[in-house]
């Protein structure tokens, strides 16, 4: 068990709706990043949140936004959903910005888009 | 641009050494992680190098040169249990970040 925690574990929904996925990171971790993993491309870094403020963005689509909470736990906000974003999303955490920290993954959202 | 090759798939006997290597080509360096991953689960830290040479931990060992853009990870007296994916992943060198650039992993099958 990292510490990270994702909520929902599994969630399935329909093309064209919005969902959201929440991660608490580690105790003492300010850093939140979020990625997605699907079959044929591996893991694909999304954005990376530090103390509430946006740190660095990746190949995030614009249907997708997140936030990082002032408690530091964050939500990934997925909209206009279609067939294609169907993924494991991982949350990842890190103590802070440095090269040496550590990022620990949280179990992931399977998110299924039929 | 920015490149982490390593071999898809890799076949291994319990009791033996198997070495996975990872090659990459990034824009800047600052730090190659190892991470292992059981399918359908959380990749789990394995190991870290930033300067040149070799990182043991247990059964478990990590290489890298930077000037050949090269790491390998070595898992030593295989067991059932070490059959799963192993990424490579480089921490990208820009601003005030240390997102991960993975590669897309090799996928190690343990025999008996």
């Amino acid at each position: 068990d990292s510490g990270v925690t994702q909520t929902p574990k599994h969630l399935i929904t329909a093309t064209g709706q919005r969902v959201t996925l929440r991660c608490s990171p580690r105790s003492g971790d300010l850093s939140v990043y979020w990625y997605q993993q699907s079959l044929d491309q591996g893991l694909q870094f999304l954005i990376q949140y530090y103390n509430g403020e946006e740190r660095a963005k990746g190949n995030i689509l614009e249907r997708f936004s997140a936030q990082q909470f002032p408690d530091l736990h964050s939500e990934l906000n997925l909209s206009s959903l279609e067939l294609g974003d169907s993924a494991l999303y991982f949350c990842a955490s890190s103590v802070g910005t440095s090269g040496s920290d550590t990022q620990y993954f949280g179990p992931g959202t399977r998110l299924t888009v039929l | 641009g920015q490149n982490i090759d390593q071999p898809t798939e890799m076949t291994a006997t319990e009791g033996a050494i198997v070495q996975i290597n990872c090659t990459y080509q990034t824009s800047g360096f600052n730090g190659l992680f190892w991470y292992q991953q059981h399918a359908g689960e959380a990749p789990t830290f394995l190991s870290y190098n930033v300067l040149d040479g070799l990182e043991e931990k247990g059964r478990f060992s990590s290489f890298l040169s930077r000037s050949k853009g090269y790491s390998y990870l070595l898992l030593k007296e295989l067991q059932m249990k070490d059959s799963a994916s192993y990424l490579c992943a480089v921490r990208d060198l820009g601003g005030a970040t240390n997102k991960l650039i993975f590669g897309t992993g090799t996928l190690l099958a343990v025999q008996p």
